[in-house]
């Protein structure tokens, strides 16, 4: 079955505990990218990749890292977690990227609450 | 700055009558439109698109209307149904140009009334 899968579903942890969120895609999509949903803001891109090893900042970067080894996997890192980072992320995939576009997929989010 | 623009966070719908859902943009240069759907504690789904060269696109009882002029785009769903209900995101992307993502708006909490 053709899917984004992230984990951990659900998180709790505290202020500056160094945490990776995993996102993992099966559908040999190049553009992988990162999400965050917050009540009254809709979702707000993070991060993004174009392909392996070429990652870019997205609208709401600062407090997070990424990398791209390989075509699949896409971890969003958080390396010092504050409160304001408590949020439902999203990782999506889409085969490619400009050009005639190919919808997102997404994965099924993370709740990660930051105490 | 929000360039995608859903001003009703929450519309109810009586079941069988029409779903109108808007959306408006500030971007000329987006060319490719998309609605997404969204249950609770599920990722958003892909619903229906529209690109900047069309007016209108149909799926079944999806229609999207694009109104280039107004910047403005309208999700209709007919006849809609209970499991209508959910958050729809609109989306913007500029599809010609560099990688950015999509620029989604707040969503719109549609809740079809049995």
């Amino acid at each position: 079955e053709a899917q984004v899968t992230q984990n951990p579903r659900y998180l709790i942890t505290v202020t500056g505990k160094k945490l990776t969120v995993t996102c993992s895609q099966n559908m040999n999509h190049e553009y992988m990218s990162w999400y965050r949903q917050d009540p009254g803001l809709g979702l707000r891109q993070i991060y993004y990749s174009m392909n392996v090893e070429v990652t870019d900042k997205g609208d709401v970067p600062e407090g997070y890292k990424v990398s791209r080894k390989e075509k699949r996997n896409f971890p969003l890192i958080l390396e010092s977690p504050s409160p304001n980072q408590t949020s439902l992320y999203f990782c999506a995939s889409s085969l490619t990227y400009g050009g005639t576009y190919n919808e997102q997929f997404f994965g099924p989010g993370t709740r990660l609450t930051v105490l | 700055d929000q360039q995608v623009k859903q001003n009703s966070p929450s519309l109810s719908v009586q079941e069988g009558r029409i779903s109108i859902l808007n959306c408006d943009y500030t971007n000329s240069m987006f060319d490719y439109f998309l609605w997404y759907k969204k249950y609770p504690a599920e990722g958003p789904t892909f619903l229906i698109s529209i690109s900047s060269i069309k007016d209108k696109n149909e799926d079944g009882r999806f229609t999207v209307f694009l109104n280039k002029s107004a910047k403005h785009l309208s999700l209709h769903i007919v006849p809609s149904q209970p499991g209508d209900s959910a958050v729809y995101f609109c989306a913007a992307i500029r599809s010609g140009g560099g990688a950015d993502g999509l620029t989604f708006g707040k969503g719109t909490h549609l809740i079809i009334q049995p």
